[in-house]
């Protein structure tokens, strides 16, 4: 099975500053796509950013983008001048391309803002 | 809104008792996902569906069973409550390859 590793469990940074994320995966496919979910204090499962394996270009999103190295198996979410509202847990997910079954996820990061 | 709807959102039980959570994915979604969170945790997948089938199963106890009906919506089943099994259960939905949308989950507590 697919294993997704988070290593950092707990991360902080200032208000406007920017922090990165990172994690890890095991995989023998090529097809797959990558995920970084938020849950904020009302634990409601927010989409962050989402990567398919096939592009070579890191996703962004406004503020979020992604470090996504193929080849070292890694993907790392970068927070840009950060805001009060980042706070919450941070989740990497991957997905299988092939069987399309169940998301494998991190056990999270929880990052704290400081004003 | 993700568009997947999960009801009730909170529910106390004795321990012992048996609940049912249901899931409505978003329409057109044939995929229904169960993950299990606890306070302070990580998701726990507990099982899959597609069209009606069940596709994969994690770490769900025998304890709990699930099914997909056939307008896709989805009922979590836990019976014999324990004083553990209290949790955020979640459910999520997805179209074929791409993100999962969850529903805002159930609260449970077992007391």
């Amino acid at each position: 099975a697919q294993t997704v590793t988070q290593s950092q469990p707990e991360m902080s940074v200032q208000e406007a500053e920017t922090v990165t994320l990172s994690c890890t995966y095991d995989t023998s496919e090529s097809d797959y796509y990558l995920f970084w979910y938020k849950q904020p204090p009302s634990r409601q499962m927010i989409l962050v950013i989402r990567q398919e394996a096939y592009k070579q270009q890191n996703a962004t999103e406004n503020r979020f983008s992604v470090n996504f190295q193929k080849a070292a198996k890694s993907f790392s979410l970068k927070i840009s001048d950060s805001q009060l509202g980042d706070a919450a847990m941070y989740f990497c997910a991957y997905r299988s391309g092939v069987t399309g079954n169940q998301f494998y996820f991190g056990t999270g990061t929880s990052l704290t803002v400081i004003p | 809104d993700s568009g997947v709807t999960q009801t009730p959102k909170h529910l106390i039980t004795a321990t012992g008792q048996r609940v049912t959570l249901r899931c409505s994915p978003r329409s057109g979604d044939l995929s229904v996902y169960w993950y299990q969170q606890s306070l302070d945790q990580g998701l726990q997948f507990l099982i899959q569906y597609y069209n009606g089938e069940e596709r994969a199963k994690g770490n769900i106890l025998e304890r709990f069973s699930a099914q997909q009906f056939p307008d896709l919506h989805s009922e979590l089943n836990l019976s014999s409550l324990e004083l553990g099994d209290s949790a955020l259960y979640f459910c999520a939905s997805s179209p074929l390859n791409t993100e999962a949308f969850f529903g805002q989950g159930t609260r449970l507590t077992v007391v």
